[in-house]
């Protein structure tokens, strides 16, 4: 399979503590895209990097989260002291971007986090 | 603070039926419209990427129309099938590295 994955699918955790997610986007890609979607709504935009370069955060991005991509591959999104209000679809997306080509954005299945 | 609006929220269908959804957006610093199609437990997947005004694309029985100067585009499914069943979303893109703002999008319900 050379799509986007994201690993776990799910996640249950309890209020406090720290979790972190996984997504392995497709090889070639060199943009990587965060969003969060929570009931009801479209997904938000949470961050992207430019190869391992991260940048942009959104505001929604609090100090609790933090991204990292190293070597321009995998990225993991972690989440430190996860409050109930953290409880949403994590999604991960790819593209190859060359110059100003705006490309279609590839999309995993997400990661759905519950905080109890 | 961009806003994206989609409707309706949800639509039921019949089999068979013709349908169409509309999704409005700022048009200014306007670079791409993307339609996705969302099912339960899958991945988003793309369903067009459009960036010029007037812009019509096709995939199948799913088409897709564009104006940037009004700022909307309808996306329209005809002779739609259960298969068919499934969350749209439009997003617009005001950036050059592709940062998409999202829709709340439209659940499609086709009955057998």
């Amino acid at each position: 399979d050379t799509g986007v994955s994201q690993d776990p699918r799910h996640k249950i955790t309890k209020r406090g503590q720290n979790v972190t997610f996984r997504c392995d986007p497709i090889s070639e890609h060199n943009r990587l895209y965060w969003y969060r979607q929570t009931l009801g709504q479209g997904p938000e935009f949470l961050t992207y990097f430019q190869n391992e370069a991260q940048l942009e955060k959104s505001r929604l991005l609090s100090d609790r989260f933090s991204a990292e991509r190293p070597k321009g591959s995998f990225s993991t999104l972690e989440i430190q002291r996860t409050e109930q209000g953290d409880s949403a679809m994590y999604l991960c997306a790819s593209t190859l971007s060359t110059g100003t080509s705006l490309g279609e954005q590839f999309f995993g299945p997400g990661t759905r986090l519950t905080v109890l | 603070i961009l806003n994206v609006e989609q409707s309706p929220q949800s639509l039921h269908v019949q089999e068979g039926d013709s349908t169409n959804f509309t999704c409005s957006f700022p048009s200014s610093n306007f670079y791409a419209l993307h339609w996705y199609r969302w099912e339960t437990a899958k991945s988003p997947e793309a369903l067009f990427v459009m960036t010029l005004n007037g812009d019509e694309k096709k995939k199948g029985r799913i088409s897709a129309t564009l104006n940037t100067k009004e700022g909307y585009s309808y996306l329209y499914i005809k002779g739609s099938q259960p298969e068919d069943s499934a969350t749209y979303l439009c997003a617009f893109s005001g950036t050059s590295y592709g940062k998409l703002t999202f829709g709340q999008g439209t659940i499609l319900t086709v009955h057998p």
